[in-house]
């Protein structure tokens, strides 16, 4: 499975847009790309996943460039509530496998 | 509610007792999935059920860890002969084969587990 690297803690706004990057060079050909938050005290909950260039839904919007060997996810006008821990994880389309966390990006919102 | 439920949520026991606990997927998902996650750490993946059949261990899931899912709905993780190191937060998620893109996998809330 290919290894990410992601920034351990992130701080900003209200208000502001926030981007997460998350580094995978050894990314394979049939992997995606996923993204998980997760609140103190819940189970993660998946926010967007994607293959190649761009992907936007309700919550966020997650870029790949061309190489795939990295991402950034984009969270718009985050508010305090946006304030939890962030996962970005990479494996395999199809069939099934336990999903490979890291430590993740802890994401401080400030008033 | 449609969602993954975990049940209990906290479960606070003496070192060497047994513990189970218990996970209900959302209906129609065939896949049920079990994690464990320590403070300050991602959850990482113990075992796997597609249905009924057990189809994946990982080499954290010791001889003292043992998961069934006996009608391929509701599972059950018993831990025997409980350790401290054994204190986590123990997720369980369901997913639906897609055989496509990744799957998406949906997690219960926990169970918190404190040995003491």
């Amino acid at each position: 499975l290919a290894k990410t690297t992601q920034p351990i803690s992130m701080d900003s706004y209200e208000g502001q847009e926030v981007n997460i990057t998350c580094s995978h060079n050894n990314i394979a050909t049939n992997d995606y790309i996923t993204w998980y938050q997760q609140f103190p005290s819940q189970g993660p909950r998946f926010i967007i996943q994607g293959y190649k260039t761009k992907v936007t839904n309700e919550v966020a919007s997650l870029f790949i460039p061309a190489d795939r060997k990295s991402s950034t996810l984009s969270l718009p006008r985050v508010s305090l509530s946006d304030t939890a821990v962030y996962y970005c994880l990479v494996g395999p389309g199809g069939g099934a496998d336990g999903l490979t966390f890291g430590k993740g990006t802890h994401l401080i919102i400030q008033p | 509610d449609t969602g993954v439920s975990q049940d209990p949520r906290h479960k606070i026991t003496k070192r060497g007792q047994n513990v189970t606990f218990r996970c209900d997927p959302i209906s129609e998902h065939n896949r049920l999935y079990w994690y464990r996650q320590t403070l300050g750490q991602g959850p990482e993946f113990l075992t796997y059920f597609q249905n009924e059949a057990q189809l994946e261990k990982s080499r954290l899931l010791s001889d003292r860890f043992s998961a069934e899912r006996p009608k391929g709905s509701f599972s059950t993780l018993e831990i025997q002969r409980t350790e401290q190191g054994d204190s986590a937060m123990y997720l369980c998620a369901s997913s639906l084969d897609r055989s496509l893109n990744r799957e998406t996998q949906y997690f219960g809330p926990g169970t918190r587990l404190l040995v003491l």
